[in-house]
């Protein structure tokens, strides 16, 4: 499994965008990018997947250079119910595919 | 459609007892995982079933742990006995044939004293 390395911690305010870079290195050719979103008490849940270049859906942007070797995840406008924890996950879908969880990005969004 | 169930939802033992948590996840699903988050820790994969086999229980401590999923459909992660480093929230969840997306519970927050 690639290892990723994400920061800690970012502070935001409401209507901002939000960017969180993600490092893996080392990931492989069959390797896909998943961000999870966590709030407290409860337990993850997906936000988005990419293999390459830019994927959009209704809640996020995710960004992947052409090296794969970082990604980036785009929440734009945020509110203060985007306040969470983010988890950068990277890992071979189609074989075996396993989710090995960081200690992700706590994101505080504030009024 | 329903989500994954678990219960209890929290939990209280002394170090030396025992515990079972239960999931049932969602319909259909052929993959079921069982997760340790320790608190300000992402989730630490325990052990991932195929229906009702294992595919992977390399972090599982066999010593104390132990999760069956009989019938291919829910299952049971039991502790016995539990010590105090096993506080910690335990989640299931579960994915489909066609996508490697997993569907979490609510947790199961098990404190050891």
């Amino acid at each position: 499994l690639a290892k990723t390395t994400q920061p800690i911690s970012m502070d935001s305010y409401e209507g901002q965008e939000v960017n969180i870079t993600c490092s893996h290195n080392n990931i492989a050719t069959n390797d896909y990018i998943t961000w999870y979103q966590q709030f407290p008490s409860q337990g993850p849940r997906f936000i988005i997947q990419g293999y390459k270049t830019k994927v959009t859906n209704e809640v996020a942007s995710l960004f992947i250079p052409a090296d794969r070797k970082s990604s980036t995840l785009s929440l734009p406008r945020v509110s203060l119910s985007d306040t969470a924890v983010y988890y950068c996950l990277v890992g071979d879908m189609f074989n075996d595919y396993k989710l090995s969880f960081g200690a992700g990005t706590t994101v505080t969004v504030r009024a | 459609e329903a989500g994954v169930a678990q219960s209890p939802r929290y939990k209280i033992i002394e170090k030396r007892q025992s515990v079972a948590f239960w999931c049932n996840p969602i319909s259909g699903h052929a993959t079921l995982y069982w997760y340790q988050q320790i608190l300000g820790q992402g989730p630490k994969l325990l052990i991932q079933f195929q229906n009702n086999g294992v595919v992977d229980d390399s972090q599982l401590p066999k010593d104390r742990f132990s999760a069956e999923r009989l019938k291919g459909v829910d299952s049971t992660l039991k502790i016995q006995p539990a010590k105090l480093e096993d506080s910690a929230v335990y989640l299931c969840a579960s994915s489909g044939q066609l996508s490697n997306e997993q569907f979490f519970g609510p947790g199961t927050r098990l404190t050891v004293l």
